[in-house]
């Protein structure tokens, strides 16, 4: 099993341009995350998903989207990246258990925003 | 929503001294209790967890302690080894279908020999 693997690894945007990150899990976990983390500030969740068809808004959701049209895989959208979305980004998937089990993260993804 | 506290930002120690990280949650409801060890340039990995229904949990040369009336988990590193230079993270969740886990900032542990 890979795990969850995010696509990029690395990613240099423009301010103003939009781009997708994908979280793909090959372990049928229910739930899935984004965190973003930036130095001093741990990991801060933006939006996480229960189940396929569902989202929510984490601790810092504005300025990205998210979709799970399929249940292994977690998209992040930007649709109009700042230089304040400079961060590395982690995905992260949970099985669906008695709601309290370890989470698997993504070896992340490290973007920068001119 | 959840609040997670999380003392010293970074931690020097000298090996084989014991390190100990603090952690406190606002949510009197949160039940299971993580912690994290990211080495640098690498992800995050679970290194020992417990659940509200236990007060201490130890796994060799790590241990956590719980205590929800306080609302405060500490992680303990015995015997610190140079190996042990990581960033370690708390994190809290409630006993909810799809809860998502909220961290603290993290501590930068150093541990020279």
């Amino acid at each position: 099993n890979a795990g969850v693997t995010q696509t990029p690894k690395f990613r240099v945007l423009k301010t103003g341009q939009s781009m997708t990150l994908l979280c793909a899990q090959d372990m049928n976990h229910e739930y899935m995350y984004w965190y973003r983390q930036d130095p001093g500030m741990g990991l801060r969740l933006i939006h996480y998903s229960v189940g396929e068809g569902t989202t929510a808004k984490g601790e810092v959701p504005d300025g990205y989207n998210v979709s799970r049209l399929k249940k292994q895989n977690f998209l992040l959208g930007l649709e109009s990246a700042a230089p304040s979305q400079t961060s590395v980004y982690f995905c992260a998937s949970r099985p669906q258990g008695a709601g309290n089990t370890e989470a698997f993260f993504g070896q992340g993804t490290r973007l920068t925003v001119v | 929503g959840e609040n997670v506290e999380q003392h010293p930002s970074t931690l020097s120690v000298q090996e084989g001294d014991s390190a100990v990280i603090k952690c406190t949650y606002s949510d009197s409801a949160s039940n299971y209790f993580p912690w994290y060890k990211q080495e640098l340039g690498k992800r995050p990995q679970l290194i020992i967890d417990i659940r509200s229904n236990v007060g201490e949990k130890k796994d060799q040369r790590i241990a956590v302690t719980l205590n929800k009336t306080a609302k405060h988990f500490s992680l303990h590193i015995t015997e610190t080894q140079p190996e042990d230079s990581a960033v370690y993270f708390c994190a809290a969740s409630k006993n909810q279908a799809g809860t998502a886990l909220i961290f603290g900032k993290g501590t930068t542990l150093s541990v020279s020999s």
